[in-house]
Formats: structure tokens, sequence, C-alpha cells
């Protein structure tokens, strides 16, 4: 079955980069996702990772895929106090049409 | 604004009892989804309808149920309510049945006491 880790916290300083990591366990994983949820606010969704592309980059963003060790990553360039919110890893695998999510990472940007 | 809308955005009620929850996709989008996220869970998909059919269940209670009307909105009733119960409820809604991105509406917090 999926699996989908994050580490739960990160701390950056304002103007410094993030970097968000996610290991995956489903192999027929299609796409990967980054969700980002502000408090008492619903999904966003930032960008996603076609699984035969192993970069992508949008403005700040920039999301890194290793798939043969599973692992996906999220760059924030120049983190704003904005950027403060939980960001959620999730894969879709082949065939299915649901998201399987990861536990989310907080990331708190200290001014 | 994801164009989702979910309604109500909050809803406190007693265990044992029964809720509707509801959901408008944005606009053209035929596939709703539904996702608890809870403490202790984390998020987890509940039920996918495309175009008024089910496609998909994941981890849903049989004490849940969910339909898509012919106008695309969707509805989720959650009956014989426990204090586990206690979630946010998110709809998302994309625009075919294996579209890429889903869009999320606010969500519904449920609390039952």
């Amino acid at each position: 079955g999926e699996d989908v880790e994050q580490s739960l916290f990160l701390s950056v300083r304002e103007g410094d980069s993030s970097v968000i990591n996610c290991t995956y366990t489903d192999s027929s994983s299609t796409y990967l996702y980054w969700y980002k949820q502000e408090p008492g606010a619903g999904l966003q969704l930032l960008t996603y990772i076609f699984s035969n592309m192993d970069m992508k980059q949008d403005q700040r963003l920039t999301v890194l895929l290793n798939k043969k060790d599973k692992h996906l990553s999220l760059r924030i360039a120049d983190t704003q106090t904005g950027d403060s919110a939980i960001y959620f890893c999730a894969e879709r695998a082949t065939g299915a049409n649901n998201l399987f999510f990861g536990t989310g990472t907080r990331l708190t940007v200290i001014p | 604004d994801s164009g989702v809308t979910q309604t109500p955005k909050h809803l406190i009620t007693a265990t044992g009892q029964r809720v509707t929850l509801r959901c408008s996709p944005r606009s053209g989008d035929l596939s709703v989804y539904w996702y608890q996220q809870s403490l202790d869970q984390g998020l987890q998909f509940l039920i996918h309808y495309y175009n008024g059919e089910e496609r998909a269940k994941g981890n849903i209670l049989e004490r849940f149920s969910a339909q898509q009307f012919p106008d695309l909105h969707s509805e989720l009733n959650l009956s014989s309510l426990e204090l586990g119960d206690s979630a946010l409820y998110f709809c998302a809604s994309s625009l075919r049945d294996r579209e890429r991105r889903q869009f999320f509406g606010p969500g519904t917090r449920l609390t039952v006491l």
C-alpha cells in the first residue's frame, strides 16, 4: 500500500531557502503534488510533477523528483512570512484518481 | 479561491446524530472527491463521484454515504455520529475522471460533542 512520509516541522529565516522533503513507497505513482494549507483554510495546489520528470520550476518553487529513491522535495526560494503554513506532499498511483497524502510539514518562517 | 464551495463552514452536533455536508464543484468539473482530515488519521480519501456515479471508495465508514446530483453538487451524509468523527471534511473537484489536478474547497469543520 501507499505510504508517504514527511518531517513534521521546519523553521527557516525570512529570505532563506526552504526545502521540504517527502518520501513515498508506491513505485507506480504517476503524479506527485505539493499542497499548501494555511490556518483555517483549505488545501491550495502549489505544483505537481509527472513521474517521468525529475525537475519542475515555477517562480519561487522548485520541485525535484528522484524516482529511484522515491524522494520528492519542494524548494521555496526567498522564503517569506506568508509562506508559513503546512505543506502536504501527495501522490496519485497509476489507475487511481484519488490522492494519498503525507502527514504534512509545518513551515515556520522567522522574521 | 479554488472555485469549490462547501457548506456549512462549521457544524457542531451531538453523538448519535446525522448531518449532511454539501459541496459545489468548480464550474464545469464533473468529478467530486471527499476527504477527511483528522488529527490521528491525517488526510484520508473517502469517496469519489464522477458525473453522478460512484467511482472509488477509500476509508469510508458504513455510517457514511455520499451522492452526486444531476447538477453535479455532492452531499456527504454522516450518521450515528461518534466523537471520533470530529474532523475537517474537504471536497475537491476536477474536470474529468482522471484529470491530474484536484482543487479543494475550504472544508467543513465538524465537531461532535
